[in-house]
């Protein structure tokens, strides 16, 4: 069974970036049968998708975000990571990161992190 | 980008049938996942493909697809599925290509 955790800084400062790592266990990053994700969910709202990386490598990103955003795969950690960039309170969130398998939906999900946005 | 729209809250009193539905252009040409988030925790897939179940979800929870309206059942409600529920899409012609319904509040009378 997949198992995903997340790490990282709990408060990050307006304009910084904030960056998160999860960790897999269960299965290896480097397997053709998942693709990688980061969705997040601001206080009390709903989940918004932030992107994906594929086995390819590719990677897709909310156009939302998509000037800010980077997923990375390190399978020598096997990990992967987001980082945001310029960051506002409007990025305060619950951050999950999540596994899926097929290419449409979301199977596996860390229990999340929250990150505040703060001075 | 596509639109999901939920109502915002179901009541139901245990044992009976709650349904979630979840609305959307022409969604029934698309595949639709339900997600159920408690408090504080990660959601957890409980429908994919319209009507599958992942294993270890009960019978209980059904799924359908068809026309502008997919609809989550959840038959002899009990007390634990109280919850928030999100439809999902994965739309290749939208950007993003996944989406999210707004999410239903469950509450169990």
């Amino acid at each position: 069974q997949l198992q995903l955790q997340e790490s990282g800084p709990g408060l990050v400062k307006p304009s910084e970036t904030l960056s998160l790592t999860c960790t897999v266990s269960g299965g290896s990053i480097s397997s053709s049968s998942y693709y990688w994700g980061w969705i997040r969910q601001p206080p009390g709202k709903g989940l918004e998708w932030i992107g994906s990386i594929y086995y390819s490598g590719s990677t897709y990103y909310n156009p939302s975000l998509k000037s800010r955003v980077t997923i990375s795969v390190d399978t020598s950690k096997n990990q992967f990571s987001l980082k945001l960039s310029s960051v506002t309170a409007a990025d305060t969130a619950v951050y999950y990161c999540v596994a899926g398998v097929g290419g449409e939906k979301f199977d596996y999900w860390g229990q999340g992190t929250l990150v505040t946005v703060s001075s | 980008s596509y639109v999901l729209t939920q109502p915002p809250s179901v009541s139901v009193a245990p044992g009976k049938t709650a349904r979630i539905t979840c609305g959307g252009n022409n969604i029934g040409s698309k595949s639709v996942h339900w997600y159920q988030q408690k408090p504080g925790q990660a959601p957890v897939l409980v429908i994919y493909y319209d009507s599958d179940r992942p294993s270890g979800i009960p019978e209980r929870f059904s799924g359908s697809n068809s026309g502008n309206t997919a609809t989550l059942t959840i038959s002899r409600v009990e007390a634990g599925d109280e919850a928030d529920y999100y439809c999902q899409v994965w739309d290749s012609s939208s950007d993003p290509p996944y989406v999210f319904g707004t999410g239903t509040k469950v509450t169990v009378l």
